[in-house]
This record gives structure tokens, sequence and C-alpha cells, in this order.
């Protein structure tokens, strides 16, 4: 029961390079979400998917990408990485709405220098 | 601009003492209020919630007191406990439109033996 993970844990880029974040769910929730989280704002939602191929963005969408065409993975990719997007990014689901409980992943930490 | 404001920042309890976290907002259009906590190293996990039909919830040592009219709400952990120690972050959503969740900034608990 794996639950929700994230990969890469960790990750080094540099300044333009393109990098994708991976997350997977296995409980077929409907809904999830991208979060980042920095010291001072807390977590802001990046990007968000109602179910497969339908996402739309939330209150930090810029410099980001996401698709969704299957249910369990939700991939988020910066298209040319900038040192302000170094942050700690969370992946999170919920099974039919956002309102009810959101099952966060552990994260991964980016770097771009 | 910040939708749900917290505050302290950090907040230093002795082990038996009692932690409050503040969170205020201005959207009266909010009517869901979770608080989630976080480990190091972990994503945040629900640890309780109200919508404001109650003025109150408590779960064990964890009591959500809600003010509609002053638009704030409250996390107030009794006996606290070293293994308490973590950060808070309250958010608030709203069942119309985007009801994705907006998050506080976060207050990190540290509660001391």
């Amino acid at each position: 029961d794996a639950g929700i993970t994230q990969s890469p844990r960790y990750k080094i880029t540099e300044t333009g390079r393109q990098v994708t974040l991976m997350c997977h769910q296995t409980w077929s929730h409907s809904y999830m979400f991208w979060y980042r989280q920095d010291l001072g704002h807390g977590l802001r939602l990046i990007y968000y998917s109602a179910a497969a191929d339908i996402t739309d963005k939330g209150e930090v969408p810029d410099g980001y990408v996401v698709s969704r065409s299957k249910t369990e993975n939700f991939p988020l990719t910066l298209e040319s990485a900038t040192r302000s997007q170094t942050s700690v990014y969370f992946c999170a689901s919920s099974e039919s709405m956002p309102q009810e409980t959101q099952y966060f992943g552990p994260g991964t930490r980016l770097l771009v220098l | 601009q910040q939708q749900v404001k917290q505050s302290p920042q950090s907040l230093i309890v002795q082990k038996g003492g009692i932690s409050i976290i503040n969170c205020a907002y201005e959207n009266t259009a909010f009517d869901y209020f979770p608080w989630y906590q976080q480990f190091p190293g972990k994503g945040p996990a629900l640890l309780i919630a109200i919508r404001p039909d109650v003025s109150e919830k408590k779960e064990g040592r964890f009591t959500i007191s809600f003010n509609k009219s002053a638009k704030q709400f409250s996390l107030h952990i009794m006996d606290s406990q070293p293994g308490d120690s973590a950060t808070y972050f309250c958010a608030a959503s709203m069942k119309t439109g985007a009801n994705n969740l907006f998050f506080g900034t976060g207050t990190r608990l540290t509660v001391i033996p």
C-alpha cells in the first residue's frame, strides 16, 4: 500500500534546464494537486487536476506545466528552471473534492543553481 | 496576498502546557477550515477540520475554536507533548468556484520536556 509517492526526492539542476517532478498515487483519487512550500509563504497551490485530462491553475502557475493522462499520475514540469523555483514541492490527492482530506506525498526538494 | 493569516510564526511551550495557534481570514465564502500537521522531512497530514456551523470541535487533545463574526479560528493543543513538535498549518476553502485550499504561513511548535 504505497499511497502517494514522489520522485525524485532531491534534485539539483541549473537555470534554464527542464525538470520534471513525478507524482503517483495508488488510491484512484480523482483530485490531485501540486504545491510549493517556501519559508514565509506556507504552501501555495501551483496546479490541480479534477480528473484525467482535466487540469487548472492554482495561485502560482507561471513557469510550470502539468499533464494528467492517467488518473494515478500527475507530473509537474518546469520548462526552463529559474532560481526562484528553488523550493520543496508537494503532491497531494483527495478522493472526490478538494475539501476532503488531502493526502500529501513526502515532497521533492529542488535546488536550481 | 495571503488569504489566511497565521500567527505566531514560532511557538515554544513546556510539556503539559497549552499551545495556541491563531488564524484569520477575510473571505466570508470560506466554509471549510482544516489544520494540517507537518513533521520535518514529511508531507503535511490532516489533523482536524471544522465547518462554520459549529463553534468548536474537539478530537483528543486537539481543539479548533471558530469565531465566525470575527473571521478567526484557532488550534488549541492541550497537555502538549514533545511528540507534538511540528509545523502546523491552518487552511481555508470554499465549496463554490475554485474550492482549493488556501494555507496559512505555518507555525513551528516546539514542546520542551
